[in-house]
């Protein structure tokens, strides 16, 4: 069973802290990851997306991946409390079928 | 960014009709979608993917009689929910990929479905 792990949380953060959220999947032949954040009610937003190990940035947000831990993270900088959603961590299964499987998300509460 | 639509955004219908939903690529085509389901709190689980041209294949556990999937053009396919029943109720979205990133999926809005 190919699964995408993640923490349902609600995980708590005082505005302008640093979020972490993190995600863990087992099929070792997965190349792409991204991280979606959805607001309740409303559909998956792409924040961002990871291909290499290491780590991206793009604005406040920081993707990290390792393959060999098969582990991809999420630093949210400045927290806002705009920021508070769920966040989905997503991998493309291996055999680039284009299939995103799709953690169970992790509710981030940022508070003022 | 490439925007998806869909349409109805919330349906409320009695038990043992059929329910349509369209999806579009307003400006891009797009050869291929995938079809999601939502329960509330959990996670986002793909029920198909749709191929234009060509039959759809579904996940395992899905009936394909039951969600029947039309990709009828290249920026159009459509989810027909038959003989829907309360279990059915559910968020359903639907993505295309992106021609940009490798598995990058824009979404649509969703379509909230409430089977009385």
């Amino acid at each position: 069973q190919k699964e995408v792990e993640q923490n349902s949380g609600p995980l708590s953060v005082p505005e302008g802290a640093i979020a972490s959220l993190n995600c863990t999947y087992s099929d070792r032949g997965s190349q792409s990851f991204f991280w979606y954040r959805q607001y309740s009610g409303k559909s998956p937003e792409l924040i961002m997306s990871i291909y290499s190990n290491g780590d991206k940035e793009d604005g406040r947000f920081t993707a990290q991946l390792n393959k060999a831990s098969q582990y991809v993270s999420l630093l949210i900088r400045d927290s806002q409390p705009s920021d508070s959603a769920t966040y989905l961590c997503a991998v493309e299964g291996s055999g680039n079928t284009g299939k995103l499987i799709f953690g169970q998300g992790t509710t981030l509460q940022v508070k003022p | 960014g490439a925007v998806v639509s869909q349409h109805p955004s919330r349906v409320i219908c009695k038990s043992g009709t059929s329910v349509k939903i369209e999806c579009r690529s307003l400006d891009f085509q797009a050869t291929t979608m995938f079809w999601y389901r939502q329960f509330p709190k959990q996670s986002l689980m793909l029920m198909a993917t749709s191929n234009e041209g060509s039959k759809a294949t579904y996940e395992q556990g899905v009936e394909k009689d039951k969600f029947l999937i039309n990709h009828a053009s290249l920026t159009l396919s459509t989810l027909t929910v038959t003989s829907a029943h309360p279990e059915d109720s559910s968020f359903y979205i639907c993505s295309a990929p992106s021609s940009g990133g490798a598995g990058e999926q824009f979404f649509g809005p969703g379509t909230r479905l409430t089977v009385l």
